[in-house]
Parts: structure tokens; sequence; C-alpha cells
């Protein structure tokens, strides 16, 4: 069965570093999201892309956030000076269409000292 | 804008009884709805998704869920535990079928299993 792949599983960055999380979503899949789960909370909303922009964007994705298709099969999620509290499980998800249903990677659990 | 409340953020269940996980949501028109297992340290997998028709959903690894308009929820069900089943579940809903729709995440229920 086809999956998104999520690279690295782990990484601990220090505060005000720049992390470049990647995904591989599923190649016939249209839209793609990135979404986080801080320890013991519930998985948040941060971005969704389709058609090489943004299509909608949550208020936690401020300016220090961007993301990237670079390559039509990478897609990337950016976090250019990160703070203690953006430790969090980060996942990544595509999708053909709703109906079709989301398809999420493993996650990288992003650790910032 | 659409949003899913989970009121129980922990059960425990015996191996061998039945279960039934809460969901409700809260969304103007027809909504979306999925249910998501996490277990620890894993990712989100598709348990089973509603848009219309049958009411009653089957999905993996033995559970059901139940759509009721008029209580405005989706509770999620299964006969009968098994000791693998005790994760993280999360009812989520998305507001409409075009475009890029994005997923509201309840707060989710962890499931304990006892022996």
């Amino acid at each position: 069965e086809p999956e998104v792949t999520q690279t690295p599983s782990h990484q601990v960055t220090q505060m005000g570093q720049e992390v470049i999380l990647r995904c591989v979503p599923i190649s016939n899949h249209l839209y793609f999201y990135w979404y986080r789960q801080i320890l013991g909370q519930k998985v948040e909303f941060l971005v969704s892309f389709y058609n090489n922009e943004i299509s909608e964007k949550s208020e936690i994705f401020d300016d220090q956030f961007s993301v990237e298709r670079p390559d039509g099969s990478n897609f990337t999620l950016k976090i250019r000076s990160t703070k203690l509290e953006d430790s969090a499980m980060y996942f990544c998800a595509s999708s053909q269409g709703p109906t079709y249903g989301y398809t999420f990677g493993s996650g990288t659990r992003l650790t910032v000292v | 804008a659409q949003s899913v409340t989970q009121p129980d953020i922990h059960i425990t269940v015996s191996e061998g009884a039945s279960l039934e996980l809460r969901c409700n949501y809260s969304y103007g028109a027809t909504p979306y709805l999925f249910w998501y297992v996490q277990s620890p340290g894993q990712g989100l997998q598709l348990l089973l998704k509603y848009f219309s028709g049958d009411t009653l959903v089957q999905g993996i690894k033995g559970f059901e869920a139940e759509f009721k308009r008029s209580q405005s929820s989706f509770n999620l069900r299964k006969p009968s535990v098994h000791w693998s089943d005790a994760a993280e579940y999360f009812c989520a809903v998305v507001g409409g079928i075009q475009g890029a729709q994005k997923l509201v995440f309840g707060q989710g229920t962890r499931l304990t299993i006892n022996p």
C-alpha cells in the first residue's frame, strides 16, 4: 500500500536554528498538509498546499514557517528560527481529495533545546 | 467552523469487552467524518470514514461507527477488544469535499486494555 514518507524521524535542534522537515507524499495525490501534535495534545492543522501554493494556513503557521514542493515529489516544512514551543511531532499528510481520505506519514519528532 | 469533541480523555476496558468511543461534531451542513488510530510513537492510521449513505460504517480491525445526525455524533464501536487495540483514537471532521479541505481533530481518547 502506498505510504507517505517523512524524514528524519527525530530531529534535535538548538533554539534559533532553522530546520527543514521532509515529506514524500503519495505520488498521485494532489493535496498536501502539515499538522503538528504537541506531546499529549490533539493534532493541529498547520497548512494545506495545492497546485504549488498554500490553500489555507492556521494561525499557528506564522512567518517563521514556510512550505515548499521543490521538485514535484518532496514536500517540505521549514521553520526558520526554532523556539522551545515548536517542540512537537510534525505529521505530513496527502490526499486525492477528502472523499478518498487522508494518508499520514509516521511523523518527525522535533525537539528544540 | 467545524469542530469535534471527544468527551472521554481516557477509557479503560478489559480484553474481550465491548468498546464505544464517543465523538460529537459541530458543523452546519453534512459533515464528512473520520476515525484515526495512533499507536505509541506511530503515525495516524485511518480506521473508517463516513461521507453519505448507510449511517453504519465498517472499518478495519473490526471497528464500526454510526453516524447519528440528530445527536451530531459519530461513535466508534468494537464488540470485543484485543490488547493490541490499546492506542489513542482521534475523531475528525472535514467541512466539505472540494479542494484542499483540512481535517479538524478532536482531543483524542486514550484506550487502555486490562488483561
